[in-house]
């Protein structure tokens, strides 16, 4: 079935650019999505990509989408502590639109000052 | 708006007991999502609905049911609880913008529910 896999852990400092990945299983996924937990709440959607986009930038986030290999990369600029939480990667489930999402394991990023 | 709220917070259940956990969104969502999160497992879906009366099972539905009266409300129960089902609970809802539009969820807080 399909299947979203991240690494499990990412530790940066402070002002330095962090780069959690993903891969992905389903090619027909029409959007895919960043989320952010924070400690204690629940998620929220940080940024998506629709799929005949290579790349997206938004303020210090940049996603990039490599639809040959199935890998979603997020990038986040310049760091900061208030960056730490943990990061979920989510494919569509097939080109339906029920909003039902896969998510991958989540990449815990610890920022240090 | 309140957006989406759960209840309880916490709750330690025995082996055996049943519970419903309760979830009320205020943003005129059709879609409503169930998701359990285990340590380092990421989110499952156990069971999602598309619209009052409709509701349709996700990855993990054993040990669950779902009712969907009203557009706001998604309760999920469970039935004979099993330390299997120790974990926190999150309920999502989202708007329809149709299949060619992306789809943002919005989460609960959680439930954290232990079964021992």
């Amino acid at each position: 079935g399909e299947d979203v896999e991240q690494s499990l852990f990412l530790s940066v400092r402070e002002g330095d650019s962090s780069v959690i990945n993903c891969t992905y299983t389903d090619s027909s996924s029409t959007y895919l999505y960043w989320y952010k937990q924070e400690p204690g709440a629940g998620l929220q959607l940080l940024t998506y990509i629709f799929s005949n986009m290579d790349m997206k930038q938004d303020q210090r986030l940049t996603v990039l989408l490599n639809k040959k290999d199935k890998h979603l990369s997020l990038r986040i600029a310049d760091t900061q502590t208030g960056d730490s939480a943990i990061y979920f990667c989510a494919e569509t489930l097939g080109s339906s639109n029920t909003g039902k999402l896969i998510f991958g394991q989540g990449t815990t990023l610890q920022v240090k000052p | 708006n309140a957006g989406v709220t759960q209840t309880p917070k916490f709750r330690i259940l025995k082996i055996g007991q049943s519970m419903t956990l309760q979830c009320t969104q205020d943003m005129n969502h059709n879609y409503m999502y169930w998701y359990r999160q285990d340590p380092g497992m990421g989110l499952k879906l156990i069971y999602y609905s598309v619209g009052a009366g409709i509701t349709d099972k996700g990855e993990v539905p054993n040990g669950y049911n779902v009712s969907r009266s009203t557009t706001e409300d998604f309760p999920l129960r469970l039935e004979l609880a099993a330390p299997s089902q120790t974990s926190v609970y999150f309920c999502a809802s989202s708007y329809d913008r149709g299949r060619s539009s992306y789809n943002e969820q919005f989460f609960g807080p959680g439930t954290r529910l232990t079964v021992l």
